[in-house]
C-alpha cells in the first residue's frame, strides 16, 4: 500500500519562505512530484524528483530523501498569489506507473 | 494544441442515473488516469489505463466503470449515481517515467448528485 502525508495547512507572510514537507510509505518508489493548485482550478506541474538532493526552480525549489521517504518544497519570496494548494504526488515502482497524490496542504499568503 | 479536454465541466445527476464523462487527449500518451477530489482533500486515483485496451483499479474503484479503446478517449461511467459520488472529477494523463516527468490535466468536471 501507500501512504502519503502532508500537514492540512499553513500560513506565512508574503515575502517570507516556506517549507512545505511531504513524508511517503510507499510499495517502491519511482519519482515524486509536486503540484500546485488555486481554488477552483486543476493541478498545475510544479516539479519532479527521482534522485535524492536538491531542484531548484527560479523561486521554487524541491528537496528529496529516498532513505528517509521525505520530500520538502520551498517557496521563497512569498508572493500573494501563492496562495494555493501544494500537492505531493509519487509514482510507485511497478509497471502501470500509477501515482498517488497526497491530501495537500493549503498555504494562504497574508500580508 | 488541445492537451486533455475533459467534458462535461458542470453536471447534476439524480440518485441511479448513470452518465458518462469524456476525456480525451492529443498528446499520444499511453498513461491516462481518472481522480476524484473531495472538498478540502487531495487527489484519489480511481481507474487509470497503461495503453488501449489496458485499465487497472485506483484507490477509489467502486461505483466506476472505465474502458480504453483508443489512445486518445479513456471515459468514466457512473452506473448508478449516488450522493457520494458528488465531486470534482480530473482526467489525467502523461508518458510514463522513462519518457516524461510530467502529468497533465484536464480543467475539471464538477458533478452533482440529488
Amino acid at each position: 500500500g501507500q501512504n502519503i502525508d502532508q500537514p492540512t495547512e499553513m500560513t506565512a507572510t508574503e515575502g517570507a519562505i516556506v517549507q512545505i514537507n511531504c513524508t511517503y510509505q510507499t510499495s517502491g518508489f519511482n519519482g515524486l512530484f509536486w503540484y500546485q493548485q488555486h481554488a477552483g482550478e486543476a493541478p498545475t506541474f510544479l516539479s519532479y524528483n527521482v534522485l535524492d538532493g536538491l531542484e531548484e526552480k527560479g523561486r521554487f525549489s524541491s528537496f528529496l530523501s529516498r532513505s528517509k521517504g521525505y520530500s520538502y518544497l520551498l517557496l521563497k519570496e512569498l508572493q500573494m498569489k501563492d496562495s494555493a494548494s501544494y500537492l505531493c504526488a509519487v509514482r510507485g515502482e511497478t509497471s502501470y506507473d500509477k501515482v498517488i497524490f497526497g491530501p495537500g496542504t493549503s498555504l494562504s499568503v497574508i500580508p | 494544441n488541445a492537451g486533455v479536454t475533459q467534458t462535461p465541466k458542470f453536471q447534476v445527476l439524480k440518485t441511479g442515473q448513470s452518465m458518462t464523462l469524456q476525456c480525451a487527449q492529443d498528446m499520444n500518451h499511453e498513461y491516462m488516469s481518472w481522480y476524484r477530489q473531495d472538498p478540502g482533500m487531495g487527489l484519489r486515483l480511481i481507474h487509470y489505463s497503461v495503453g488501449a485496451g489496458i485499465t487497472d483499479q485506483g484507490e477509489v474503484p467502486n461505483g466506476y466503470n472505465v474502458s480504453r479503446s483508443t489512445t486518445e478517449d479513456f471515459p468514466l461511467r457512473l452506473l448508478s449515481a449516488a450522493p457520494s459520488q458528488t465531486s470534482v472529477y480530473f482526467c489525467a494523463t502523461h508518458q510514463g517515467r522513462l519518457s516524461g516527468n510530467t502529468i497533465y490535466f484536464g480543467e475539471g468536471s464538477w458533478l452533482t448528485v440529488v
